[in-house]
């Protein structure tokens, strides 16, 4: 069946770097554009990013932009966020999430989801 | 981008119906077939119940439909259950080449 996994959260202090991971297995990856979407604790989804299936193709919420960088390997069916210059405001449990459309640039909806590693900047 | 609007609270008694409105703009909801719902449980990861605007994932009961007038989605659940108590968000592909989602519906059945 379709898993997704990710790791890499933890407490970082404000203005510091971390690089989750999200792998992903009982599907053919590299069809699949994939996302990160976050939820701060107590509140809504927000979407944070997405990559195309090949990686040709990248876009970020504004909240993001310039600040993360969403990547993959498809040798090794696996996401990442690198996510630097973080805020308070950046603490939240991150999802990974499979895109629904096979090889598309737009994005319809996220049929599969991880169960989330939580992010937290504090000092 | 700003989110899509949803009312904050919607309830119901078993075997009832209701709907959950999700409001968007020209830019969004009002221009593309893209609009998802997901329904998520306390603790739990979302799970995909709508997509483009209409369909239903292979395994989400029938009871779940959804449907769109202009700049407004709406889900509707149908023959309510103790089960489908939970936070429901919409979400919309957007002119920006971004992706937005509403600010989420507690579904309370009574």
């Amino acid at each position: 069946q379709v898993q997704l996994v990710e790791s890499g959260g933890g407490v970082v202090q404000p203005g510091g770097s971390l690089r989750l991971s999200c792998a992903v297995s009982g599907i053919t990856f590299s069809s699949y554009g994939m996302h990160w979407v976050r939820q701060a604790p107590g509140k809504g989804l927000e979407w944070v990013a997405f990559i195309r299936y090949d990686g040709a193709n990248k876009n970020y919420a504004d909240s993001v932009k310039g600040r993360f960088t969403i990547s993959r390997d498809n040798s090794k069916n696996t996401m990442y966020l690198q996510m630097n210059s973080l805020r308070g405001e950046d603490t939240a449990v991150f999802y990974c999430a499979k895109e629904s459309g096979w090889m598309t640039t737009v994005y319809t909806s996220f049929d599969y989801w991880g169960q989330g590693t939580l992010v937290t900047v504090s000092s | 981008q700003s989110a899509l609007t949803q009312p904050a609270s919607v309830s119901g008694s078993p075997g009832q119906s209701i709907t959950i409105s999700c409001t968007g703009t020209s830019s969004d909801v009002g221009t593309y077939n893209y609009v998802s719902w997901y329904q998520q449980h306390p603790g739990k990861a979302p799970k995909l119940m709508i997509y483009d605007v209409t369909n239903r994932p292979s395994g989400v009961s029938s009871r779940f439909s959804g449907s769109k007038s202009g700049n407004t989605a709406s889900l509707t659940i149908s023959g309510l259950q103790a089960e489908d108590e939970a936070h429901y968000y919409c979400s919309s592909y957007t002119s920006s080449s971004t992706l937005v989602f509403g600010g989420g519906t507690i579904l309370t059945v009574l």
